[in-house]
């Protein structure tokens, strides 16, 4: 069974970038027509696309934060990154990561990390 | 890119139908095959319930139902019980290697 884990500092500072691993097990991250995307979650709000990665590279972002926004994959250690710079308090959220079915739905998910901005 | 619109909450009886509903755009709902909704118990990870606009995956029970009429998409929950008592995100492809989520709602079982 696909298991994912969200790693990362639970506290941030304004205008640091953020960096979150997700640690894949139970299955290859190159497997599949998977890409592999990290989601978040505002305090009292919904989900939010963040962005997605596919094992080869090619990387999708949400056009809001595609400024901000850099995923990388590491395949050697079945892993893939986020990263998001110039961090303010409207990024705080709990942030997923989940595997992407070729951009249609998301149907492995970790349990999610909490990431809070401030000084 | 707008997030999809749901009502904010539902609620139903034990044993009764609740249906909700996620209101996009001719440039993700309406177009595209590919609305999803997910099934979220706040401090544990979301879970995939409805696929494709209305294909379920292996285990979810058949009580979930997924449908689409133009640019609005609509989750039924029939035969409530307590344990679906969560909040209910859809999602869609929107062109252009994006997806959007819908606002959520929570459903309350009375």
């Amino acid at each position: 069974q696909l298991q994912l884990q969200e790693s990362g500092p639970g506290l941030v500072k304004p205008s640091e970038t953020l960096s979150l691993n997700c640690t894949v097990s139970g299955g290859s991250i190159t497997s599949g027509a998977n890409y592999w995307g990290w989601i978040r979650q505002s305090p009292g709000k919904g989900l939010e696309w963040i962005g997605s990665i596919y094992y080869g590279g090619s990387t999708y972002s949400h056009p809001s934060l595609s400024s901000r926004v850099a995923i990388s994959i590491d395949t050697s250690n079945n892993q893939f990154s986020l990263r998001l710079s110039s961090m303010t308090a409207a990024d705080t959220a709990i942030y997923f990561c989940a595997r992407d079915h070729w951009q249609q739905h998301f149907d492995s998910w970790g349990q999610g990390t909490l990431v809070t901005v401030s000084s | 890119q707008s997030a999809l619109t749901q009502p904010r909450s539902v609620s139903g009886s034990p044993g009764q139908s609740v249906t909700i509903s996620c209101t996009g755009t001719s440039n993700d709902i309406g177009t595209y095959d590919y609305v999803s909704w997910y099934q979220h118990h706040p401090g544990k990870a979301p879970k995939l319930i409805i696929y494709d606009v209305n294909k379920r995956p292996s285990g979810v029970p058949d009580r979930f139902s997924g449908s689409r009429s133009g640019n609005t998409a609509s989750l039924t929950i029939s035969g409530l019980q307590a344990e679906h008592e969560a909040d209910y995100y859809c999602c869609s492809y929107a062109g252009s290697y994006t997806l959007v989520f819908g606002g959520g709602t929570k459903l309350t079982v009375l």
